[in-house]
């Protein structure tokens, strides 16, 4: 199956620091690739939609100037957290479209635990 | 009403027991029905996918899907103590965005 891959796996930073979290898929070109939030014991939360050379789509509530998303290749997006605060600590799971397959399945990397402190 | 309503458990069942995972949504645009597994510190993996009302079978899963009644339920037969991980249930529009709905997931457990 197509292997999507996150760096880093756990960070940790003090309040008001930038974290950058890559997200690659491995063997296919992605398109499209989503970022998704998960708070303990709550669902996945997209955050926003990144499409290969144009502006990320943030869902409502998302701040853009606070998550900096970045796609600049078919097989490379990443995400900056900017200005971290506690608040933002969070699972970060990005995930990349195949389109045409299995109803455009998306498949998800291992996720970033970021903790702010 | 919630989008998306799963039991979110903890489910704990013995080695061999019958799993049954339920959703109930409430958009009717919902046309693509998943279950993922997910596994403690990992991403999501795709486990079954529907779109059409009716069971579905893989190998010690089936999916069931009840597009009346808006409800999903996901059946593992013969678990095993390798299933323990959180099943959550996604649902994706019809022609619509590509954006995936999730249940906040079930997590359960299979004692060996």
């Amino acid at each position: 199956g197509a292997v999507v891959s996150q760096h880093p796996s756990r960070v940790i930073c003090k309040s008001g620091t930038s974290v950058k979290i890559e997200c690659r898929s491995l063997d296919f070109q992605a398109t499209t690739m989503f970022w998704y939030r998960q708070f303990p014991k709550q669902s996945l939360m997209l955050m926003a939609t990144s499409n290969e050379g144009s502006k990320a789509t943030y869902e409502q509530g998302v701040e853009k100037d606070k998550f900096l998303i970045n796609h600049a290749s078919l097989t490379l997006s990443t995400l900056t957290v900017t200005s971290a605060h506690p608040e933002d600590s969070s699972f970060y799971i990005c995930s990349a479209r195949v389109a045409g397959v299995r109803g455009n399945e998306q498949f998800f990397g291992p996720g970033t635990r970021l903790t702010v402190l | 009403q919630k989008e998306v309503e799963q039991d979110p458990g903890p489910l704990s069942v013995p080695e061999g027991a019958i799993v049954s995972l339920n959703c109930t949504y409430s958009n009717s645009a919902f046309q693509y029905f998943m279950w993922y597994r997910q596994y403690s510190r990992k991403g999501p993996e795709l486990l079954m996918y529907t779109y059409s009302s009716g069971n579905k079978e893989d190998g010690r899963f089936t999916a069931q899907v009840d597009k009346s009644s808006k409800y999903i339920s996901l059946f593992i037969r013969d678990s095993q103590p390798s299933d323990s991980a959180t099943y959550l249930c996604a649902f994706l529009e019809w022609g619509g965005s590509e954006k995936l709905v999730f249940g906040k997931g079930t997590k359960l457990t299979v004692n060996p």
